[in-house]
């Protein structure tokens, strides 16, 4: 099963909100990566937060991670129509040499 | 900079047919290597990791098998195709564990290919 799952599952936004995704996982983590998918294409790493950070921010994305609650939550500022994609967040799998789980996504339309 | 390459970008291949499918890497030694396959509108479920040369672990007992012939080059192969390996696959590289502290395990993926079985 994996290890991270967000919700929604689709999200539907105008441009200029701001648009939240939330992410859970299961077992405990280092640290918990967001990346973002444009669609038919590979992954792109977005932001990284550790397990002893509560909030982090790069430009228009801000994470916040809940350990005790085993969730995390990306939030897109100011949103643009090219933030149109799917977001995933992921955890590394145990004794897997970096490797890491992936949730099944939100899939993030912002319209213009 | 590093790059990562692979083709080809889409296939469609018959049932019962051989697959290769390869990933090479550019400007960066001794990477761990990885495949990933991403059914559509799913996450991804991971194949295959590989530490090194001839090193490899499969996550998933299934029809698919990997090789690392070389350093920087990881390939994906089946004999024999089965309709449920339609998907996307991607190939995805990170640092070598020790070369930095645990915690920098960001991954670097590939395009990507479109693989359809009919």
């Amino acid at each position: 099963s994996q290890q991270g799952e967000e919700d929604p599952q689709a999200l539907s936004i105008q441009e200029g909100e701001n648009a939240t995704m939330n992410c859970s996982y299961k077992t405990s983590i280092n640290n918990l990566q967001w990346y973002r998918q444009n669609s038919g294409r590979g992954l792109v790493h977005l932001i990284l937060i550790r397990s002893n950070e509560r909030e982090k921010h790069s430009g228009r994305l801000r994470v916040t991670l809940d350990t005790s609650k085993k969730s995390s939550s990306l939030l897109i500022t100011a949103s643009r129509a090219a933030d149109t994609a799917s977001y995933f967040c992921a955890t590394a799998i145990p004794k897997s040499r970096r490797a890491l789980t992936f949730g099944s996504g939100t899939r993030l339309q912002v319209q213009p | 900079s590093q790059t990562i390459h692979q083709w080809p970008a889409t296939l469609v291949q018959p049932v019962g047919s051989p697959l290769s499918l390869e990933c090479t890497v550019e400007g960066t030694s001794n990477p761990n290597l990885y495949w990933y396959r991403q059914a559509a509108g799913r996450g991804l479920q991971l194949l295959f990791y590989s530490v090194g040369i001839g090193q490899i672990s499969s996550e998933v007992p299934q029809n698919l098998s990997a090789s690392r012939p070389q350093d920087r080059q990881f390939i994906l192969s089946s004999k024999k195709l089965l309709l449920s390996d339609s998907g996307f696959y991607l190939c995805a590289w990170s640092v070598r564990r020790g070369a930095l502290p645990s915690s920098y395990n960001e991954l670097f993926f590939g395009p990507g290919t479109r693989l359809t079985v009919l």
